[in-house]
């Protein structure tokens, strides 16, 4: 395994439009965490699922944003109706219980 | 709600001298603390934690950090910098298992530039 991948690298969508990123952790961890990161700061939490259940939102995460993680293995974020201000690093970690966080290299989005 | 600050926005070292990037907390219970590093369009790499047990803690690259409770701070340091060293570095913390999220909380983040 070579670690938290994450697809696409790059996104460029148009306002309005609906995006959907896909997050595969590290294949034995059972926690796995949602970030979002923007230009000059660091991560802000989204959300976090273990295993399939998704047992934290953070208040940053608008009705437009959904996330499941079925059967506890890979994970899904969409974004419906994007605004400009959702252009950010989406990025997704992954853990095996309270241990460290590994980090895939995100996917950036555009939404002109 | 727990917090990381880390209040140089930037730390400028000549390679060879030592570096410190500085970090300090606030969590309920015993603090879970991590740094983390993150090159230009990337994303962010493990460096170091510390759970429990010794106050200094070894990571990779030469890294180490101190643990100091009194204070709540999680200092990164590493004692002869390289210009590969030239990133943007985290520091986050979590509960842990006695009090406080579980989910990493990261500060604003430390850009280090290391000069040759």
């Amino acid at each position: 395994d070579t670690g938290v991948s994450q697809d696409p690298r790059h996104k460029i969508t148009k306002r309005g439009q609906n995006v959907t990123f896909r997050c595969d952790p590290i294949s034995e961890h059972n926690r796995l965490y949602w970030y979002r990161q923007t230009l000059g700061q660091g991560p802000e939490f989204l959300t976090y699922f273990q295993n399939e259940a998704q047992l934290e939102k953070s208040r940053l995460l608008s009705d437009r944003f959904s996330a499941e993680r079925p059967k506890g293995s890979f994970s899904t974020l969409e974004i419906q109706r994007t605004e400009q201000g959702d252009s950010a690093m989406y990025l997704c970690a992954s853990s095996l219980d309270t241990g460290s966080c590994y980090f895939g290299a995100g996917t950036r989005l555009s939404v002109l | 709600a727990q917090s990381v600050a880390q209040p140089e926005d930037q730390v400028n070292v000549a390679e060879g001298n030592p570096l410190t990037v500085k970090c300090t907390y606030s969590v309920s219970g015993n603090p879970y603390l991590f740094w983390y590093v993150q090159y230009p369009n990337r994303g962010l790499q493990f460096l170091l934690k510390y759970i429990t047990g010794d106050n200094l803690v070894k990571g990779s690259y030469g890294f180490e950090a101190e643990f100091n409770k009194s204070q709540t701070s999680f200092h990164l340091k590493k004692p002869s910098a390289l210009v590969s060293d030239s990133a943007l570095y985290f520091c986050a913390v979590s509960g842990g298992a006695s009090g406080g999220s579980y989910i990493p909380t990261f500060g604003r983040g430390t850009s280090l530039i290391v000069h040759p």
